[in-house]
């Protein structure tokens, strides 16, 4: 099924550790980017691609890289995981060539992600 | 820079009750908007989304909402809420040209008692 594929779902870490968020797309759509969602603050954006090779930071994206080598993935590394890192992660992706106006965003389901 | 205000951070109503959230933005040009509704435990569905054209949009569900450029703002309307409605409703910016940036405004609980 074409859309954003997020994985994993659900993730505990410790503190001090590292793992990265997978965020897939299969509608050859060149921007991606990843939010963090918290209660009472909306979603945020940290990173965003608009295409392989090329990243830029967004509102929060201390703590968190990412690199984009081929149109279809987008992973977010967390380096050293913190508490306040504890969020619920989004990857979305939209086309940017030629755009038809009736073409949005798509977003993934999620990673629920707690730093202990 | 781009920005969202969202005026209510939790509204109340009966079933049946009319809706209508609130929705300003801030940029200088050509925007899109978009209102996204997240029920409990899920991710984002949009609900409806303002490109060009004609300002006043119909989205799923009976939404649909108001693009006043004057007032800068882009309101979600429905006449008559469901039990079902019950979720968090999100507005969000892209400033037009090569800004593919999509800004969120921090969310509306809504909650429909029935």
């Amino acid at each position: 099924n074409a859309g954003v594929t997020q994985t994993p779902k659900f993730q505990v870490l410790k503190t001090g550790q590292s793992m990265t968020l997978q965020c897939a797309q299969d509608m050859n759509h060149e921007y991606m980017s990843w939010y963090r969602q918290d209660p009472g603050m909306g979603l945020r954006l940290i990173h965003y691609s608009v295409g392989a090779g090329i990243t830029d930071q967004g509102e929060v994206p201390n703590g968190y890289n990412v690199s984009r080598s081929t149109t279809e993935d987008f992973p977010l590394r967390l380096l050293s995981a913190a508490p306040s890192q504890t969020s619920v992660y989004f990857c979305a992706s939209t086309r940017t060539r030629d755009p038809p106006p009736s073409y949005g965003y798509t977003f993934g389901s999620g990673t629920r992600l707690t730093v202990v | 820079a781009q920005s969202v205000s969202q005026h209510n951070h939790h509204v109340i109503l009966s079933e049946a009750a009319s809706l209508e959230l609130g929705c300003n933005y801030s940029y200088g040009g050509t925007v899109n908007l978009f209102w996204y509704v997240q029920y409990p435990g899920q991710h984002l569905q949009l609900l409806l989304k303002y490109f060009s054209g004609d300002p006043l949009v119909k989205g799923i569900k009976g939404f649909e909402a108001e693009f006043i450029k004057s007032k800068f703002s882009f309101n979600l309307r429905k006449p008559s809420v469901q039990w079902s409605d019950t979720a968090e409703y999100f507005c969000a910016v892209r400033g037009g040209g090569s800004n593919y940036k999509l800004t969120f405004g921090k969310g509306t609980l809504l909650t429909v008692n029935p």
